[in-house]
């Protein structure tokens, strides 16, 4: 499996924004890029995910570099409910399961 | 729509024991996956089934877990007999589709062991 690496915590104030890294240099060209999150005491939710472009849905953005060697998913103002632990996980074509790896865990203060 | 939905939500039991969780995906939902999560980590496949067929069963410790799925649908893991080390919480996801670079999984809230 392709690996990730992710800070292992961020902090960040409430209705600010929230840039959450990724690095996964030895991404293949087929990889897409997929992020989840873990709220307490809850199974993991899916977020968003891209291969190439830039994507936007409800939930956040994700911003994907050139290179395509890491990834950045940004939550636009961070509510109390973003509180969570972000897994960012590459797939390829034959990848039925999810390989989670730690993750960030975000803290939200009010 | 109804989420994937697991019973119990909690069990406590003592090593040696059997303990059984169930999960029924979301409707229409072709693939099963059941995870393991341990305390700081992030969740480990256990077995994925394509309707009512294995697909993956390769991190499965088969001397002491199995799990079925009766007719494409609901589906059981079981421990027997359980060690200490099966603390964790156990997730089932269901997906539409057989995996795949966008396929999403949608999880349920997990069922928490915790072996004596």
């Amino acid at each position: 499996d392709a690996k990730t690496t992710q800070p292992n915590s961020m902090e960040s104030n409430e209705e600010e924004p929230v840039h959450l890294p990724c690095n996964h240099s030895t991404i293949s060209g087929t990889d897409y890029i997929h992020w989840y999150r873990q709220l307490p005491s809850q199974g993991p939710e899916y977020v968003i995910h891209g291969l190439t472009s830039n994507v936007n849905n409800r939930m956040a953005s994700l911003a994907i570099a050139e290179d395509r060697k890491s990834s950045t998913l940004i939550l636009h103002r961070a509510t109390l409910r973003d509180a969570a632990v972000y897994y960012c996980i590459l797939r390829d074509v034959d990848d039925y399961k999810l390989s989670f790896g730690a993750g960030t865990t975000v803290t939200v203060r009010a | 729509e109804a989420g994937v939905a697991q019973s119990p939500r909690y069990k406590i039991i003592e090593k040696r024991q059997s303990v059984a969780f169930w999960c029924n995906p979301i409707s229409g939902h072709a693939t099963l996956y059941w995870y393991q999560q341990i305390l700081g980590q992030g969740p480990k496949l256990l077995i994925q089934f394509q309707n009512n067929g294995v697909v993956d069963d390769s991190q499965l410790p088969k001397d002491r877990f199995s799990a079925e799925r009766l007719k494409g649908v609901d589906s059981t893991l079981k421990i027997q007999p359980a060690k200490l080390e099966d603390s964790a919480v156990y997730l089932c996801a269901s997906s539409l589709v057989a995996g795949g670079r966008t396929d999403t999984q949608y999880f349920g809230p997990g069922t928490r062991l915790t072996v004596l």
